[in-house]
């Protein structure tokens, strides 16, 4: 059974541009949940979609935006990029309230 | 707002030890709690993961425990190896949904 795969691994971008991260759940997990990783805030929250549906959101501005598929996969779009967003986004797949399952993350250094 | 805090927040030891890593949550209206890994720079691999009505899990060399009136969880590795070494999270579930809040982590080192 294959895992969650995320993509890219890795990224790097400019100040001010935007990027966006892609997110393949497991298969039949209708839940994505989306978390930023720092050294300084550890693991902090963004936003969960349950079957195409933002569920919940976390206390993050709004240039980070996500959606969700027909088919489960997310992708979540950063916009006017910020040195502080330099981070290791993580995305998290599961039924809902059950077992979470993360990906390996996608590494993001804004320059 | 639930909040989750890990101690110790680092931990060395030699091989073969036996060890506790602790997690306290201040509100107990929770739907589950999970134990992850993380090595540098990788996702999160998860390891045990405890329902609000149970007491604990198991897996290999790993027990945790949960007393959800107290708020308090613990992680213990038995016979702990070089290869345990890692960043382990807890995270708790509130009621129905799958949103996770985590704790800042335990640093564990293992020395030959």
């Amino acid at each position: 059974k294959a895992g969650v795969t995320q993509t890219p691994r890795y990224l790097i971008k400019t100040r001010g541009q935007q990027v966006t991260l892609s997110c393949s759940p497991i298969s039949g997990h209708r839940s994505v949940s989306w978390y930023q990783q720092t050294p300084g805030q550890g693991l902090q929250f963004l936003f969960e979609y349950f079957s195409e549906t933002q569920r919940n959101k976390g206390n993050f501005p709004g240039r980070f935006s996500g959606r969700q598929f027909s088919n489960s996969r997310s992708e979540m779009n950063v916009s006017t990029l910020e040195l502080g967003d330099s981070a290791l986004y993580l995305c998290a797949s599961s039924t809902q309230g059950v077992e979470a399952f993360f990906g390996q993350g996608t590494r993001l250094t804004v320059v | 707002k639930q909040e989750v805090t890990q101690i110790p927040a680092a931990l060395s030891v030699p091989e073969g030890e036996n060890l506790v890593l602790n997690c306290s949550f201040t509100d107990s209206a929770i739907y589950n709690l999970q134990w992850f890994r993380q090595d540098p720079g990788k996702g999160l691999t998860s390891l045990l993961l405890i329902q609000s009505s149970q007491r604990e899990q198991t897996s290999g060399r790993l027990n945790a425990s949960l007393d959800k009136s107290s708020g308090r969880s613990t992680l213990y590795i038995a016979a702990s190896q070089p290869g345990d070494s890692a960043t382990y999270l807890c995270a708790v579930t509130s009621s129905g949904y799958s949103t996770l809040t985590f704790g800042k982590g335990t640093m564990l080192l293992v020395s030959p």
